[in-house]
């Protein structure tokens, strides 16, 4: 079974250029989650999506970063423009119900 | 106060000791409750679920004390393999999906 699906795994961009992640959730999972993680923060919620409709997004650091669940399959995170703070690797994750998250293998951002 | 805090680490033990981490949340309406092992540079992977009435998987038991607001996790017979950082998650929002991860609490096991 396909678990989570993330693209690109890699991307060096410049500052300033924007730069969207993309997240395919298991089939059947009606909540979808981004998170950041970095060495000195951790593991940080960023939004959480349920049935396509984005409930929290107080964990998104700035008005330059945007989620969008257009369906239930596709997610797409935006940065714009990006900084090299934002440098990190981005998870994308699913879960069905109450049950546990399953993540992606992230994207690792590096904005020079 | 975090919303979620792990044992500080490194916990750094012998091959066969037993290791035991917690984890403290601070909301008292908080459900669902896992530990995840996470190796260096890989996504974190569910290790198991925690139920109130506590569970194990093998040499893995994890339990949850609602009244103190922790849960924990017990590693028996630890292997190098065990080596890895353990994170707790805990859904702080009674069930809409809050699920907020602790910092990690790194495990290394020598021979």
């Amino acid at each position: 079974d396909a678990g989570v699906i993330q693209s690109p795994r890699h991307e060096v961009t410049e500052m300033g250029q924007e730069v969207t992640l993309r997240c395919k959730p298991i089939s059947g999972h009606n909540s979808l989650f981004w998170y950041r993680q970095t060495m000195m923060r951790g593991l940080e919620l960023l939004i959480y999506f349920n049935n396509n409709v984005p409930i929290d997004d107080s964990g998104m650091p700035e008005d330059r970063f945007s989620a969008k669940m257009p369906n239930a399959s596709f997610s797409t995170l935006k940065i714009q423009p990006s900084e090299p703070r934002d440098s990190a690797v981005y998870f994308c994750a699913s879960r069905l119900g109450g049950g546990a998250i399953y993540f992606g293998e992230g994207s690792w951002l590096t904005v020079v | 106060r975090k919303e979620v805090e792990q044992d500080p680490g490194p916990f750094n033990v012998p091959e066969g000791a037993t290791v035991a981490f917690n984890c403290t949340y601070s909301n008292s309406a908080s459900q669902s409750f896992f530990w995840y092992r996470q190796d260096c540079r890989k996504e974190p992977k569910l290790l198991m679920s925690v139920y109130s009435s506590g569970n194990e998987d093998g040499r893995f038991t994890a339990q949850l004390n609602r009244a103190s607001q922790y849960i924990s996790l017990l590693i028996r017979d630890s292997k190098l393999s065990d080596s890895a950082t353990y994170l707790c998650v805990v859904d702080l929002s009674g069930g809409y999906n809050k699920l907020i991860f602790g910092a990690g609490t790194r495990l290394a096991v020598h021979p």
